[in-house]
């Protein structure tokens, strides 16, 4: 069955320091991960997914299939990251499974 | 102003009712979602419709119902089967039927009394 795994439910950073937000899936197909970000009082909104291999507001995601990893990171966090950030599995049946999220917050 | 709109914002119910979630959405998007969001717990999927008139169930449809008899529009209903109905509800939408770039509305959230 597939699953998407999110350990940290919190993630405190400083400012100007570097930031992973982990993501672990389990899946028997060929994985389509994606990054969902909610900032405080916007709605839930794609970040990044792996197939475009892009880094967006800094963040870059590898999928690391040997692993059955696919974490979040960025060199230098910055106060606008803080957030709610939902990994996400794409299955084949056009199921999107999300994990249990991380809040991270961004210390100035 | 292109989106996804969700109504109401906040909805109370007595147990034993039914109550139906509105969502439309004006992107001309063929596929629409609803999920439920509980604390610790992420987002799970209640229903998807990927065209008019054809729904699946998602992994816990169990005391939902849902119509699509327009592109726009995609009415959740929840049961008085439905057991512990108290939740956030999120609606979403994607362009194709591919689940892959999800357009998310601002939610609904039910309390049940």
């Amino acid at each position: 069955a597939q699953r998407v795994t999110q350990p940290e439910k919190l993630l405190s950073v400083f400012k100007g320091a570097p930031v992973e937000l982990k993501c672990n899936y389990s899946y028997s197909g060929s994985p389509e991960l994606f990054w969902y970000v909610q900032y405080s009082r916007q709605r839930l909104q794609l970040l990044l997914r792996h197939i475009s291999r892009e880094s967006i507001k800094g963040f870059t995601a590898d999928l690391n299939k040997g692993e059955t990893s696919f974490h979040l990171k960025k060199p230098f966090a910055q106060e606008e990251d803080s957030a709610m950030y939902y990994c996400a599995l794409l299955t084949g049946a056009n199921n999107l499974f999300f994990g249990t999220g991380t809040r991270l917050t961004v210390i100035p | 102003d292109g989106g996804i709109t969700q109504s109401p914002k906040y909805l109370f119910r007595k147990e034993g009712q039914n109550v139906t979630l509105s969502c439309e959405q004006n992107l001309n998007h063929d596929a629409m979602y609803w999920y439920r969001q509980d604390p610790g717990q992420g987002l799970r999927l209640i229903y998807y419709s990927q065209i008019v008139n054809d729904f699946q169930k998602g992994d816990i449809a169990e005391g939902y119902s849902v119509s699509r008899e327009k592109k726009e529009s995609f009415p959740l209903t929840v049961t008085s089967a439905q057991k512990n109905p108290t939740a956030f509800y999120l609606c979403a939408s994607s362009r194709d039927g591919g689940a892959n770039v999800l357009t998310f509305g601002a939610g609904s959230r039910l309390t049940v009394l």
